[in-house]
């Protein structure tokens, strides 16, 4: 089923920036595309972003366009984001998935970001 | 993106029968086609119960199963144990470019 450990989350100010990765194993982690999906303190889930296995195609929710960038390193098992610009409503734990045709089937453990001065 | 309505709260004795309705805009009826059903434990991960409506992981005990009518999705756990206890989100899958809408999730709670 394979696991997938998150880290790079922390306390920022707003205006500022963090790279959050993901690390992936037990699946040929090249052969799926990946997910980012984030859960404000106390609130429900929000799919934030998506990349395609080879990195060549990307989508983001409205309110991350311009300030987030997913990646991914295929030799390295790894997933990343890329936060700029960061604002208080972005403060959330952020969880990377291993996204299957409709649904993420495999989630890691997540990544408290808190952004505040 | 439509928005999924979910019960904030149920609750049920261990044993019983408990339905978790997830229901979209009636005029988002044809793209509510691919729901699946997440399991949250507090500061835990979700973890995936149902997905493509009806279909269960590998794991995943029959006592939950999934149905839809229309635009209402329902998660259904029987034989309600105490580890069920958890929040219950639906999402709505509608293409890869915006994949994903979580319903607000419901709390279980095993009497």
């Amino acid at each position: 089923e394979g696991q997938l450990v998150e880290s790079g989350g922390g306390l920022v100010q707003p205006g500022g920036s963090l790279r959050l990765s993901c690390a992936a194993s037990g699946f040929t982690f090249s052969s799926y595309w990946m997910t980012w999906v984030r859960q404000a303190p106390g609130k429900g889930l929000e799919w934030v972003a998506n990349i395609k296995t080879d990195g060549s195609e990307k989508y983001y929710v409205d309110s991350v366009k311009g300030r987030f960038s997913i990646s991914r390193d295929n030799a390295k098992n790894s997933l990343f984001l890329q936060m700029d610009s960061l604002r208080a409503e972005d403060t959330a734990v952020y969880f990377c998935a291993r996204k299957r045709p409709t649904y993420a089937d495999s989630w890691g453990q997540g990544t408290l970001v808190t952004v505040s001065s | 993106q439509s928005a999924l309505t979910q019960p904030a709260s149920v609750s049920g004795s261990p044993g019983q029968s408990i339905t978790i309705s997830c229901t979209a805009p009636s005029s988002d009826v044809v793209g509510y086609k691919y729901v699946s059903w997440y399991q949250q434990h507090p500061g835990k991960a979700p973890k995936l119960m149902i997905y493509e409506v009806s279909n269960r992981p590998s794991g995943v005990p029959d006592r939950f199963t999934g149905s839809k009518f229309g635009n209402t999705a329902s998660l259904t756990i029987s034989g309600l144990q105490a580890e069920d206890e958890a929040d219950y989100y639906c999402c709505s899958y509608r293409s890869y470019s915006t994949p994903w809408v979580f319903g607000g999730g419901t709390k279980l709670t095993v009497l």
